[in-house]
């Protein structure tokens, strides 16, 4: 079974360039979830998506948007960047079945960082 | 705001002692459910235990074990005879009826040999 990837692994962009990160959720996994961690907290909630439509967004400017594909894959786009933008980015994916089953489990997260 | 609190900021031990990693949660929702994660050095955030809040049955795992009671609204997090290994930050987070995680700020654990 394979587990979360992410691409790319680092990243170094300058203000106001636009960036596109990737994820491939785990085999049998439909739900997709993005965080921003920053460093020395903890991960803050983006969005979800949920068979490819936006379920849930935290407290993020419209900026920051996303994808997801058929084959539950995710895309997280950042607009604009800002020097605050820089950050360690997690996606998870999870089995949304409706039982308790919704474990997120984490891919090894995209470092971006803004000059 | 709902959100979960991870006292200690730091902890260092001795190879072999006992630590306890503490967490308290904050929730209005009757049913939700309670994690801890470890991320090690490289990144990644590893998955380590989910709980229900309708079964406060404490759990062992190998030298892992959680003491989860809602009357303290606590769910800690007890490493016996720590290793070299366990050194990472631990972070508690709890899922709400929207199925976001909301985290705690973590607790970096540091394990001298």
């Amino acid at each position: 079974e394979t587990g979360v990837t992410q691409s790319p692994t680092h990243l170094i962009k300058t203000r106001g360039q636009q960036v596109t990160l990737r994820c491939s959720s785990q085999s049998g996994h439909n739900t997709v979830s993005w965080y921003q961690q920053a460093l020395g907290q903890g991960p803050q909630f983006i969005f979800q998506y949920y068979r490819e439509e936006e379920n849930g967004r935290g407290n993020f400017p419209p900026r920051f948007s996303g994808l997801q594909f058929p084959n539950y894959s995710s895309e997280l786009n950042v607009n604009a960047l800002e020097l605050d933008d820089s950050a360690l980015y997690l996606c998870a994916s999870s089995p949304r079945t409706g039982a308790s089953t919704d474990t997120q489990y984490f891919g090894p997260g995209t470092r971006l960082t803004v000059l | 705001a709902q959100k979960v609190t991870q006292a200690q900021t730091e902890i260092s031990v001795v190879e072999k002692e006992d630590v306890t990693l503490d967490c308290v949660y904050e929730t209005r929702d009757t049913t939700y459910y309670l994690f801890w994660y470890k991320q090690p050095p490289s990144g990644e955030l590893v998955f380590l235990i989910r709980r229900n809040s309708f079964d406060e049955q404490n759990e062992i795992s190998g030298r892992y074990s959680w003491n989860f009671q809602k009357s303290t609204s606590s769910f800690n997090f007890t490493i016996t005879a720590s290793q070299v290994v366990d050194s990472a930050v631990y972070f508690c987070a709890r899922m709400d009826s929207s199925y976001k995680l909301i985290f705690g700020s973590g607790t970096r654990l540091l394990v001298r040999p």
